[in-house]
């Protein structure tokens, strides 16, 4: 397991981008895939997205139209982006990992590492 | 894709067995057996307690088991105890490289 530590603006105004930063510690950035899960308040979990060392982004439908995740392998961090923010997307923002399992040359399907999470409010 | 159909709560003395349900559909937990659940307390991170269907990672109590059938997966808690308190999600991979949670169970040991 890796250490996750995750920072960005906490407070939007509606029709702003989202920004949220995540760094990679205590582990190699490879091999993992690097995701980003939401859970609004009174919800439960929701999966965003995630993106490997490649750059190789897999979205979740709902949201495909206004994310963007990146990866900075020279800091070993990776970003999201959400834009043109309404209420709806007021919530806790976890960054969390996959990890890959060398002996079976896979990708585990569940996020092992998580980060402390973020609440994001999105309010005029 | 929607979320995977959790009850909303269940409940349970001490030394007491619950099971949390999970149903989902074909493109997901009917189709891989991929299920990982969390457990989760306010204010902290969630954590995993079962992968793929029915495995314990290291260091979670052997009172946590899990299963599949069909469309249906599920979280068996025994012996009951009051750390148990939480909320539980369930994950599966929905195909095409995207995962989808469950709507939360909150366990409350009474």
């Amino acid at each position: 397991q890796v250490q996750l530590q995750q920072w960005g603006t906490g407070l939007l105004k509606p029709s702003e981008t989202l920004s949220l930063t995540c760094g990679v510690s205590g582990g190699s950035f490879s091999g993992h895939y690097w995701t980003w899960i939401r859970q609004p308040p009174g919800k439960g979990l929701e999966w965003i997205g995630e993106i490997n060392q490649s750059g190789g982004t897999s979205y979740n439908p709902s949201l495909y139209s206004r994310i963007s995740i990146s990866v900075d392998t020279s800091t070993n961090q990776f970003s999201l982006n959400l834009t043109s923010v309404t209420a709806a997307d007021t919530a806790v923002y976890y960054c969390a990992s996959r990890s890959y399992d060398v002996l079976r040359n896979y990708y585990n399907s569940w996020f092992d590492s998580w980060g402390q999470g973020l609440l994001v409010i999105v309010s005029s | 894709q929607s979320a995977l159909t959790q009850p909303a709560s269940v409940s349970g003395s001490p030394g007491q067995s619950i099971t949390l349900s999970c149903t989902g559909g074909s493109s997901n937990v009917g189709n891989y057996n991929l299920v990982s659940w969390y457990q989760h307390r306010p204010g902290k991170a969630p954590k995993l307690i079962i992968y793929e269907v029915n495995k314990r990672p290291s260091g979670v109590s052997d009172r946590f088991s899990g299963s599949k059938s069909g469309k249906t997966a599920s979280l068996t808690i025994s012996g009951l105890q009051a750390e148990d308190e939480a909320d539980y999600y369930c994950c599966s991979y929905g195909g095409s490289s995207t995962y989808v949670f469950g709507t939360g169970t909150e366990v409350t040991v009474l």
